[in-house]
């Protein structure tokens, strides 16, 4: 598909476990974002990649999380060691980046964590 | 901080009424916003977007108004039917320019369509 997608769909998980959740970006978008999505809450900013440029790692709640971006396309959000309060959707964003021109983002479907 | 925030959780429409979706944001130099749309088990997909110089824009039955003096918008849906019932995020990509959209999201509201 043309999509954004993520993988996998559903992740249940162990306390304590490492996961790694994957997104794979429209085709030549530049920019990628990862977001999580706590029920009843918004979408929380995580880390934003552009291009070959340094990664904002800001939105980031802890050491646990990680992320890398491998030759510009495909991301993995890596969370060590999780924790009951990790479970939530992660979703993954992509734009094409054109300096003064609207950067619309297109989301994938997202991955439900489940930390139990 | 900055914060984007919706007055309504849940907004409950008989199918062919217009339903009003309402939004707070505190960041005065926010300008540009977007409205999203995120149905259940998908992701937000992007609705319609509005700048900060303009008040009002339309879609196919869909309208955003802005209020810059409140710090306020709205979006509008024309007779509303049972496929728009999802949750409506307004969203504030400050700063845009340059292509860098460090979106804040607002809670969202869940739009339920009674047939």
């Amino acid at each position: 598909g043309a999509g954004v997608s993520q993988s996998p769909s559903n992740k249940v998980t162990e306390k304590g476990k490492d996961v790694e959740l994957r997104c794979d970006p429209i085709s030549g978008h530049t920019a990628l974002y990862w977001y999580r999505q706590s029920l009843g809450q918004g979408l929380e900013f995580l880390i934003y990649f552009q291009g070959n440029s340094a990664p904002d790692k800001s939105g980031l709640p802890s050491d646990r999380f990680s992320a890398e971006r491998t030759g510009g396309s495909v991301s993995t959000l890596t969370i060590q060691r999780t924790q009951q309060e990790d479970s939530a959707v992660y979703l993954c964003a992509s734009s094409f980046t054109t300096s003064g021109l609207l950067n619309e983002q297109f989301f994938g479907p997202g991955t439900r964590l489940t930390v139990l | 901080g900055e914060s984007v925030g919706l007055h309504l959780p849940t907004l409950s429409v008989q199918e062919g009424d217009n339903s009003i979706i309402n939004c707070a944001y505190s960041n005065s130099a926010s300008d540009y916003f977007i409205w999203y749309k995120q149905e259940s088990g998908k992701g937000p997909q992007f609705i319609i977007d509005i700048r900060s110089n303009m008040d009002k824009r339309q879609g196919q039955r869909v309208t955003v108004l802005l209020n810059k003096t409140v710090k306020h918008l709205s979006l509008q849906i024309a007779a509303t039917q049972p496929g728009d019932s999802a949750v409506y995020f307004c969203a504030d990509p400050y700063p845009w320019r340059g292509g860098y959209q460090k979106v804040t999201f607002g809670i969202g509201t869940k739009l339920q369509v009674i047939p």
